[in-house]
């Protein structure tokens, strides 16, 4: 079975760097086309992609975000590890980590884990 | 990026009614759609994928069509259980991209 689990502050303040962790089991991220990705739905607003880790270390980023976020991954214990600079009040959303399986063609998106509330604000 | 377009944002009908869902890719994808179920509180739910295939466990009155650029997703008979916001999602290239969101309600 199949599970993904975000954790993290809930509250940052303006300029501080957030680290969430996603801690997933039922895979394992040496397997060869899993990744594990991070997306995020401020209020009321449309699901946005961030980043994303491959089996092989290779990282993807959303290209207007590319500059503050950093993904990682720790096989030995099942976690990956997104980090986003100087936060923003828009920045203020659940964030989810999710399992991807990277096909010969696309990247299916098959779970999804519970979000975490991140709200920036002094 | 590719851009995905859904419609309505939001609909009410009655237990047993049958609603679609549109969302038009702004280029072609082939059939690497996804659709996903999202209640309060909770995971969101994989119950389509490459456009028109059910996830396994998901009851048969979830449905969803389409290639290239147009799809759509029907739910059949319209259950109490399938109040929730429903999302298409293209995923034959990053950035993954998604449709705005349907908010299913019942009247």
């Amino acid at each position: 079975q199949v599970t993904l689990r975000a954790s993290g502050p809930a509250l940052v303040k303006p300029t501080e760097t957030l680290t969430l962790t996603c801690a997933f089991s039922g895979f394992s991220l040496n397997t060869r086309g899993m990744c594990v990705t991070w997306i995020r739905q401020s209020p009321g607003k449309a699901l946005e992609w961030l980043t994303l880790i491959d089996w092989n270390d290779n990282t993807y980023h959303n290209t207007s975000l590319r500059t503050r976020l950093t993904i990682s991954k720790d096989t030995s214990r099942n976690q990956v590890v997104l980090t986003m600079t100087n936060m923003d009040p828009v920045d203020t959303a659940t964030y989810y980590c999710t399992r991807i399986k990277r096909e010969p063609r696309g990247w299916y998106l098959d779970y999804w884990g519970q979000g975490t509330l991140v709200t920036v604000s002094s | 990026d590719i851009q995905m377009t859904q419609s309505p944002s939001s609909l009410s009908a009655s237990v047993g009614d049958r609603l679609t869902i549109t969302c038009q890719a702004s280029q072609d994808i082939s059939n690497f759609l996804s659709w996903f179920q999202e209640k309060p509180g909770k995971a969101p739910k994989l119950l389509i994928y490459g456009a028109s295939n059910l996830q396994t466990g998901v009851p048969s009155r979830f449905s969803g069509s389409g290639s290239a650029t147009d799809f759509s997703f029907t739910i059949s008979s319209l259950q109490p259980e399938d109040v929730a916001t429903y999302y298409c999602q293209q995923y034959d290239d990053l950035p993954l991209t998604f449709g705005g969101g349907t908010k299913v309600e019942i009247k």
